[in-house]
């Protein structure tokens, strides 16, 4: 079967660092995904890997290393507005794309 | 600004009810979703559609349907409402297979 992990939860210090790591076992791979939900609110993306390595985007970088089946995100200077909950999500060709379970990420004062 | 709309929050039927669930998008694009989101489970595919009347079973199709008569409109069927399909459903778009883009979700409460 397909399935993607990661941690249920994290919890981290404001102006802290936090990785939340994704690993992933699928039939077909063109990229990982990351988003961001907010209680109550709409999934909206934050990064996509389709090559081994990391990208950055302000605050926020996000890792993939294919070999390893792998990727993970990276949030520096963690705020409170980042208390929310992370998806990975595995594009597998096909126009699908399957999502992991979600981290719920607690960030305090 | 772009914008995927789902017509309703919150909606509670009765089991045995057909359930319409619309859902409009503004941005011109080809693909579209629908997924359903649980606690513990994230969100799982139910179909999509990659063109106009066109249409895909997703990972958890049973006892859903769906209808793409116009691009910029894609609704989800439910036949026959049962308890187990109470769920937030949620609404997605796409240009690629990379970046999509999200309604705010309909919790549906079935009773």
């Amino acid at each position: 079967g397909q399935s993607l992990e990661q941690p249920s939860e994290v919890t981290a210090v404001e102006g802290a660092i936090v990785q939340i790591n994704c690993t992933y076992q699928t039939s077909g791979f063109y990229g990982l995904s990351w988003y961001q939900q907010h209680d109550g609110g709409a999934p909206t993306f934050l990064s996509y890997n389709a090559l081994d390595g990391l990208e950055e985007t302000g605050r926020f970088s996000s890792f993939l290393s294919r070999s390893d089946s792998y990727g993970y995100l990276l949030l520096q200077e963690l705020q409170m507005k980042d208390s929310a909950s992370y998806f990975c999500a595995v594009s597998t060709g096909g126009f699908k794309t399957i999502f992991g379970a979600g981290t719920r990420l607690f960030v305090k004062a | 600004d772009v914008k995927v709309t789902q017509s309703s929050r919150y909606l509670v039927k009765r089991t045995g009810e057909k359930v319409f669930l619309e859902c409009v998008q503004d941005m011109d694009h080809e693909n579209m979703f629908w997924y359903r989101q649980d606690p513990g489970l994230g969100l799982r595919l139910i179909y999509f559609s990659y063109d106009v009347k066109m249409k895909e079973k997703g990972d958890i199709p049973e006892g859903y349907s769906v209808s793409r008569e116009k691009k910029e409109r894609f609704s989800l069927i439910l036949e026959s409402a049962s308890t187990n399909q109470t769920s937030m459903y949620l609404c997605a778009s796409s240009l690629k297979n990379t970046e999509a883009f999200f309604g705010q979700g309909t919790r549906l409460t079935v009773v």
